[in-house]
């Protein structure tokens, strides 16, 4: 079993519906969770980071954690055409390195 | 502009000749790594640095080699490329070892014939 799961899709939804895109995971220890986007052939462009449980927002995005079910979500409100891309989640615990999911696949339908 | 820099951002070579791809960051981090994307694989870390002279393995370092003189610069050295290291890399920092997010380069696609 990976130590994160993510789902690789592809998700495919309307302009202006609200996304929802998730990872679990099964190490207890991991306090620091990331959402990245990556467009196609380009370097993964940070959109979130969070430390423990709780949710932060930034914009349309809204990144939630859940530490007690070992599952992370990242929220896009009002989604855009632009917004399609792969999107990646990551965590880490101060004594271990950075595991990654491996991309949701995201496509905004006009 | 705070960011990660690598170059060359293309490369294609041949078996057995020796590269070197660069990169630089200008956000005083301590913590650097090097990974590499391939379909199906997911990013995977190629090896990693904490601080200045301070170097370790990823899960894949076979074929691989780093040195870290500097804080700013983490140069990826292949000896002798072999096409299994065709692939897209990425560089990515962040402030230091434990907390903190990282960010990554724009990437280097290279080609090994």
């Amino acid at each position: 079993q990976k130590e994160v799961e993510q789902d690789p899709g592809p998700l495919s939804v309307p302009e202006g519906a609200i996304v929802s895109l998730n990872c679990t995971y099964s190490n207890s220890a991991f306090q620091y969770f990331m959402w990245y986007r990556q467009y196609s052939r380009k370097g993964p462009e940070l959109l979130m980071y969070t430390y423990s449980s709780g949710n932060k927002e930034d914009g349309r995005f809204t990144a939630q954690v859940d530490k007690s079910s070992k599952y992370i979500s990242l929220f896009i409100r009002d989604s855009q055409p632009s917004d399609s891309a792969t999107y990646l989640c990551a965590m880490y615990s101060s004594a271990s390195k950075i595991i990654f999911g491996s991309g949701t696949r995201l496509s905004i339908r006009p | 502009e705070a960011q990660v820099t690598q170059n060359p951002r293309y490369l294609i070579t041949v078996t057995g000749k020796k590269l070197t791809v660069t990169c630089s960051q200008n956000m005083n981090h301590e913590y650097m790594s090097w990974y590499r994307q391939d379909p199906g694989l997911g990013l995977r870390q190629i090896y990693y640095s904490m601080n200045v002279e301070v170097t370790d393995k990823g899960d894949v370092p076979e074929g691989y080699k780093v040195s870290r003189k500097e804080k700013r610069n983490f140069p990826l050295i292949l000896e002798s490329p072999s096409p299994n290291q065709t692939s897209l890399y990425f560089c990515a920092s962040k402030l230091r070892t434990g907390g903190g997010e990282q960010y990554f380069g724009p990437g280097t696609r290279l080609t090994v014939t």
